[in-house]
Order: structure tokens, then C-alpha cells, then sequence
């Protein structure tokens, strides 16, 4: 069945650049999110990409999409202390016109001075 | 900027008991989901809703859960008989529609159930 797949924690120093990986098993994927989760709150739609691109940047996020190795990955820019929370990699293929996700583990960010 | 909404943002029921989840999606969005996280545990798929009927139901969707489309705005979630292992965040998404299929999911802040 679909899975995603997820390293469980990053430590990256203030003002560094942080990349997230994700590798997921649905080659039929349409839309590859990513979500972030802070302490106690809800999901932030943070980017996405349609699986058809390779590529998106947005300010200081950076999505990769490697369609044939089935690999998405997150780069955060210059990572702030305001970055630390939760990174959840979901995917979603259209089935029956609507758009159900499968998530990741979750990989927690933490940054330090 | 539209927003999913769900109340409340936190409830505390005795196991045992009946509860109902709210959620009030975009207002041009027709397909809506249900999603839980268990504490530490992956966001699960619960249910998809479309043209008022079930779309797609997990396995974790049985018969101890329903959603209903009351009215034009809300979209609820009922539990009844809540068990302990039914505590959880559980979050409401929506979705608009295309010439193309579904556009992207947003979620709501998420209801903490706790079963006591």
C-alpha cells in the first residue's frame, strides 16, 4: 500500500540551511505536500508541489522532487529559532475526483543558537 | 484569507460517552475529510465526504463513527461509545474542485479529544 517515509529529527544551527527528506512508494501521487506541526497546534500547509515539477521555492523554502526515485525533499533557508516544530511530507493522488493524504512520521527541526 | 475552523479546541468526555466533533470547511470547497493523530503517532486518514455521501472510509472508520453534512456549513463528526484509545487530535480538512480534480487539502487547528 502507499507508505512515506521520513527521518525522525534534525539539529541544525541558527542561520544554517536545513534539508528534509521524504521518500514515498505512490507512483501515481499527484500533489507532494509538506506540513508543519508547532507544540499543541494544528497543521500549517506550509508548500506543495505538483508532481509533474521538479522544482518550487518559496522565499526561504526550497521543495526538490525527484519523481523517478520517488524522493521530496524541504530546504529551509537561513533556519530561525521561529522554525523549530514538526515537518510532516504527505502525499495525495486524486481518486474519485477528491484528495486524500497519506503522511509521514514527521521529522522534528530543532534549532539551536 | 479563508480558513477551515473546528470547535471545540479541546474535549474531555467520559469513556463511554457520545461526541461530537465540528468543523465548518472553506465555503466553496465540496469535498471534506477527517484525520486523526494519535499523540506521537502519524496523521491517519479517517474519512473522505463528497456530495453528501462517503467518498472513502480507513479501517479505523467503523461503526462506532459517522460524519454528517447538517446544514450548507458544518460538517460534523460523531464518536459514540468514545474508547481510551479514541483520544487523539482530530482534524478536518477541505478541499475545492477543478477542471482538473481536487486542489490542494487545508486543514483545520484540530480538536484534542481526551477519553477519561
Amino acid at each position: 500500500g502507499e507508505d512515506v517515509e521520513q527521518s525522525l529529527f534534525l539539529s541544525v544551527r541558527e542561520g544554517d540551511s536545513s534539508v528534509i527528506n521524504c521518500t514515498y512508494t505512490d507512483s501515481s501521487s499527484t500533489y507532494l505536500y509538506w506540513y508543519k506541526q508547532e507544540p499543541g497546534a494544528g497543521l500549517q500547509l506550509l508548500t506543495y508541489i505538483f508532481s509533474n515539477m521538479d522544482m518550487k521555492q518559496d522565499q526561504r523554502l526550497t521543495v526538490l522532487l525527484n519523481k523517478k526515485d520517488k524522493h521530496l525533499s524541504l530546504r529551509i533557508a537561513d533556519t530561525q529559532t521561529g522554525d523549530s516544530a514538526i515537518y510532516f511530507c504527505a502525499e495525495s493522488t486524486f481518486s474519485g475526483g477528491y484528495n486524500k493524504l497519506i503522511f509521514g512520521a514527521g521529522t522534528r527541526l530543532a534549532v539551536h543558537p | 484569507e479563508p480558513e477551515v475552523t473546528q470547535t471545540p479546541s479541546h474535549q474531555v468526555t467520559q469513556m463511554g460517552q457520545e461526541v461530537i466533533l465540528r468543523c465548518v470547511p472553506i465555503s466553496n470547497h465540496l469535498y471534506f475529510y477527517w484525520y486523526r493523530q494519535i499523540l506521537g503517532q502519524k496523521v491517519e486518514f479517517l474519512v473522505s465526504f463528497y456530495n453528501n455521501e462517503i467518498s472513502e472510509k480507513s479501517e479505523i472508520f467503523d461503526d462506532q463513527f459517522s460524519v454528517e453534512r447538517p446544514d450548507g456549513s458544518n460538517f460534523t463528526l460523531k464518536i459514540r461509545s468514545t474508547k481510551l484509545e479514541d483520544s487523539a487530535m482530530y482534524f478536518c480538512a477541505s478541499s475545492g474542485r477543478t477542471t482538473q480534480g481536487s486542489t490542494e487539502a487545508f486543514f483545520g487547528q484540530g480538536t484534542r479529544l481526551t477519553v477519561v
